[in-house]
């Protein structure tokens, strides 16, 4: 199976702008989507089909594809966005699924 | 309102099996796929397998390939996954989830906290 990479932690100061990234070979072929995940709780969509939010979701987080790399972008990060961030896509046979090894995001 | 929700804790002993159940309510059952992700405690979220509600197919990561079983039950209108052989480190909180649109999981169920030790 592919492997996902993502940085294992990012900061960001209170309003100001963070891009996680997230990089492997099937983000070429396979949609990527974004998961946020708090301390004790299940996670939750936040982009997928690479840049589509689900409902209920602020517009703050934005998401984009280049080559083997998709980046979630927050534009004017709260406090309450300090989590950790998963990337997920299907492994280069399409058969299984997998996921980035997370960023923890902290709000400063 | 749609949602799944997973059985409770367990304490299993190594070399066990345990079942976890995933009922699903508020949406017509067989029209979406169920994926099932664990998480060992403080690690990343690590995908397991699948099954095609509608017949019944499977896929398994092939870290749990030998050691897991995914099955449904369309009548009750709940998943089921099954792990075989448990060690210490199967110590997890189990997840279904709902595959939605591109791939995406859009419901997810409240997660099943699975101790193995001796």
């Amino acid at each position: 199976s592919s492997e996902l990479t993502q940085d294992p932690a990012v900061s960001v100061a209170l309003g100001q702008t963070v891009t996680i990234t997230c990089q492997g070979d099937s983000l070429r072929t396979f949609f990527a989507n974004w998961y946020q995940q708090k301390p004790g709780q299940a996670p939750i969509l936040v982009i997928y089909g690479e840049n589509n939010r689900p409902s209920g979701v602020p517009d703050r987080f934005s998401g984009s594809r280049s080559g083997n790399t998709v980046s979630l972008t927050i534009t004017g990060t709260q406090a309450e966005d300090e989590a950790d961030y998963y990337c997920y896509c299907r492994d280069r046979s399409g058969n299984h699924g997998v996921f980035g090894g997370g960023t923890k995001l902290t709000v400063l | 309102q749609v949602q799944l929700v997973q059985s409770g804790a367990e304490v299993k002993k190594p070399g066990a099996s345990v079942k976890v159940s995933c009922k699903a309510s508020g949406y017509t059952f067989t029209y979406y796929a169920i994926h099932w992700v664990r998480q060992a405690p403080g690690q990343r979220l690590e995908w397991m397998g699948w099954i095609n509600i509608v017949n019944g197919n499977t896929k398994y990561s092939q870290k749990f390939q030998d050691r897991v079983t995914i099955t449904r039950d369309t009548s009750a209108t709940t998943a089921y996954m099954e792990l075989n052989s448990l060690r210490s480190e199967d110590t997890a909180v189990y997840y279904c989830a709902r595959l939605w649109l591109d791939d995406a999981f859009d419901v997810w169920g409240q997660g099943t906290m699975v101790t193995v030790s001796s």
